[in-house]
């Protein structure tokens, strides 16, 4: 099993949808959990931290993170087609230092 | 925010040479980098995990003496790839973080072509 799991897509959502990407993780020990977005031919970029369970918003995004379940997930509401993009999972354990350890990443496709 | 900057952003080289990428914190000081790499259409691979003043740390299957990591200051990390190959060819991307934790901030990247 891998320790962070994502659907790899692609997920084909219709533009002003309500965008739904989950990860599940292996490690109990995970204490920070981040989603990433990754255009094609770009490097990482964070979008969201979330360390506690429960919701976090920033604008059109949703963190949710179930800790007891092993699952955060990202909502990304009124999809545009420009977040069509990999999202990409990552979590971190207190006694990993600085080390994240990420998933697969689900593409995403908004269509207009 | 905290800011990584990578350079160059793309290098083409002929196959035998050696190529070096760059990585710098550029507002913060980072005890320890990250080099990844990454295939088209697949996900980040860890390289190694690069600490300031001590040996790189590799990742299974990475051979340490092809990819050179030298970590000299708290913001300065270089990745050098040595006897390039067309097999090599790939995105490099480097990253690190604040000492408080945190998120990674990612350097640009870097598109390596061995021709």
């Amino acid at each position: 099993q891998k320790e962070v799991e994502q659907n790899s897509g692609p997920l084909s959502v219709p533009e002003g949808a309500i965008a739904s990407l989950n990860c599940t993780y292996s490690d109990r020990g995970s204490q920070s959990f981040f989603w990433y977005r990754q255009y094609s031919g770009k490097s990482p970029e964070l979008i969201m931290s979330i360390y506690s369970n429960g919701d976090k918003e920033d604008g059109r995004f949703t963190a949710q993170l179930n800790k007891a379940s092993q699952y955060v997930s990202l909502l990304i509401r009124d999809s545009q087609p420009s977040d069509s993009a990999t999202y990409l999972c990552a979590v971190n354990r207190l006694d990993a230092g600085n080390m994240l350890t990420f998933g697969g990443g689900t593409r995403l496709m908004v269509k207009p | 925010g905290a800011v990584v900057s990578q350079h160059p952003s793309r290098v083409i080289c002929k196959s035998g040479t050696s190529v070096k990428i760059e990585c710098r914190s550029l507002d913060f000081q980072a005890t320890t980098m990250f080099w990844y790499r990454q295939f088209p259409k697949k996900s980040l691979m860890l390289m190694a995990t690069s600490n300031e003043g001590s040996k790189a740390t590799y990742e299974q299957g990475v051979e340490k003496d092809k990819f050179l990591i030298n970590h000299a200051s708290l913001t300065l990390s270089t990745l050098t790839v040595t006897s390039a190959h067309p097999e090599d060819s790939s995105f490099y991307i480097c990253s690190a973080t604040p000492r408080g934790g945190g998120g990674y901030t990612f350097g640009s990247g870097t598109r390596l072509t061995v021709v």
